[in-house]
C-alpha cells in the first residue's frame, strides 16, 4: 500500500545512547520532513529534504542528524540521547514542498529516553 | 515573529451537536491556512486549504471559513459524530519564507472530545 511509515513505532533507550527512526514513503515525493510533538508545543520542525542529498535544519536541530541518500528514505538520528529528546516523532512527506502541498504524516514514533 | 493561536484548547461537546474551533493568526506575507485532524495515536490528517481569496469551504460536515482582513478561521462541525473526537490543529503558510518548510507555522491544536 502507498504511504509513509515510520518504526519503530514505540522506542525505550538510555539517556547517551544512539538511535536511529526510520522513515519510508511509497509515493516519491520530493520533500520529507521530521517533526517532534510535545505537549504545550504542537508540532516543531527539526530537519528537512527537498530531494535525496539536500538536507535543511529546522527549528529545533541541536541533537539530531538526518540524511537522505534514497528519496524514499529520511533516517532521523539522535547521536546521544538525552531526556529532553522524550518526544513523539513524526515523519512526514508532500508533493511541492509544504507550502504548496498538504503534509503527509506517518503515524509516529514515541521515544522515551531514560 | 509569526504566530498560530487556536481556541479553545479543548472542548468537550454531546454526539450530534454542532461546534466550531477557532484559528487566530499573525502571519505575513499569508499565503494559504490548513486544518489538520489528528486522531488519536495517529499523524494529522490535513482537511481543507483556505487561501486568500477563499472565504468559506466545506468537506462534508466540515466547514471552513477564513477572514483574511481579520487574520481569522473557524472549523465548525455540523452534527458531531464520535469519529470526530481528535485534535485539531491550524497551520498557516508564510509565502517567500523558505525552500518549502520554513514557512508553516503550527497552532497547538484544539482537543475536541465527542460524549455519546
Amino acid at each position: 500500500d502507498a504511504g509513509i511509515t515510520q518504526s519503530p513505532r514505540y522506542k525505550i533507550t538510555e539517556t547517551g545512547r544512539q538511535v536511529t527512526l526510520m522513515c519510508h514513503q511509497t509515493w516519491s515525493h520530493s520533500y520529507m520532513f521530521w517533526y517532534r510533538q510535545d505537549l504545550g508545543h504542537g508540532l516543531r520542525l527539526i530537519y528537512y529534504s527537498a530531494a535525496a542529498d539536500i538536507t535543511d535544519k529546522g527549528e529545533v536541530p541541536d541533537g539530531y542528524v538526518v540524511s537522505r541518500s534514497k528519496t524514499e528514505n529520511f533516517p532521523l538520528t539522535l547521536e546521544s540521547a538525552t531526556r529532553s529528546q522524550t518526544s513523539v516523532y513524526f515523519c512526514a512527506s508532500s508533493e511541492y514542498g509544504a507550502s504548496d502541498s498538504p503534509l503527509h504524516f506517518g503515524n509516529g514514533t514515541r521515544l522515551t529516553v531514560t | 515573529k509569526n504566530q498560530v493561536e487556536q481556541s479553545p484548547q479543548s472542548l468537550i461537546i454531546l454526539e450530534g451537536k454542532n461546534c466550531t474551533l477557532q484559528c487566530n493568526y499573525t502571519v505575513s506575507p499569508f499565503s494559504n491556512l490548513r486544518w489538520y485532524k489528528q486522531d488519536t495515536g495517529r499523524g494529522p490528517v490535513s482537511l481543507t486549504i483556505m487561501t486568500f481569496s477563499e472565504n468559506t469551504k466545506s468537506n462534508g460536515r466540515y466547514t471552513a471559513t477564513l477572514d483574511a482582513d481579520t487574520k481569522q478561521s473557524s472549523l465548525h462541525i455540523t452534527a458531531s459524530q464520535l469519529s470526530d473526537s481528535a485534535s485539531y490543529i491550524c497551520v498557516v503558510t508564510s509565502r517567500g519564507e523558505g525552500g518549502g518548510a520554513d514557512g508553516l507555522t503550527f497552532g497547538k491544536g484544539t482537543h475536541l472530545i465527542i460524549q455519546p
